[in-house]
């Protein structure tokens, strides 16, 4: 099955710098890379996707890559605030069948 | 539009015991997907239901089930509760099957003791 890894596992910016978190997945049929932010006590919030065909989307000062050759998708996130501060989750999806394949998740902390 | 919302938010069980949560998703959507969260094991899937089938299952034992409606309102149940079923269970919703936007629920914190 699908297996995603996602690093770092902690995060510490300060505020107005850029962070950067990194994700590889192992099955190629993954057609579809969501990523959610996660604040204390609340559910998974998605954040930006991007689907195999696409190399690079953006929304404002967040943006996801994508490498379909090397298995790897990225999260950027300009500018960095205090409310950034949370816990990021990178996923695959193979498309057969809607189930999410979860990395292990990163705690971004902003510094002001 | 309303969110997904899950019914009980907290919930305290003691082993043996079973328990059934209850997830309504957002308006007009027709898949419901049940996710387990833990500190150790992280965010793991469950089950997906679409038009009241059950469409995938994830690696957890048949004490773990559910089921949808036809409002598509989904119910997940747990029988026999271990101390490790304690966790947080989200429960996220989509439009359509296949690979694509799904918006998650605040979950429901199951404590068994």
């Amino acid at each position: 099955g699908e297996n995603v890894e996602q690093h770092p596992s902690t995060l510490s910016v300060q505020e107005g710098d850029s962070a950067v978190i990194k994700c590889t997945y192992s099955d190629s049929a993954s057609n579809y890379f969501p990523w959610y932010k996660q604040e204390l006590g609340k559910g998974p919030q998605l954040i930006i996707d991007i689907r195999s065909n696409v190399g690079e989307k953006k929304d404002q000062r967040i943006a996801v890559t994508l490498n379909k050759t090397a298995k790897h998708f990225s999260l950027h996130i300009t500018e960095t605030q205090p409310e950034d501060s949370a816990v990021y989750f990178c996923a695959a999806d193979a498309g057969s069948a809607r189930q999410l394949t979860f990395g292990s998740g990163t705690q971004l902390t902003v510094l002001p | 539009k309303a969110g997904v919302t899950q019914t009980p938010r907290y919930l305290i069980k003691t082993r043996g015991q079973q328990v059934t949560l209850s997830c309504s998703p957002i308006s007009g959507h027709r898949s419901v997907s049940w996710y387990q969260q833990t500190p150790g094991q992280g965010l793991q899937f469950l089950f997906e239901y679409f038009s009241e089938t059950q469409r995938n299952k994830g690696n957890f034992p048949g004490r773990f089930s559910g089921r949808q409606f036809s409002n598509s309102r989904s119910e997940m149940n747990v029988s026999t509760l271990e101390l490790g079923d304690s966790a947080l269970y989200l429960c996220a919703s989509s439009f359509s099957q296949g690979a694509g936007e799904q918006y998650f629920g605040p979950g429901t914190r199951l404590t068994v003791t």
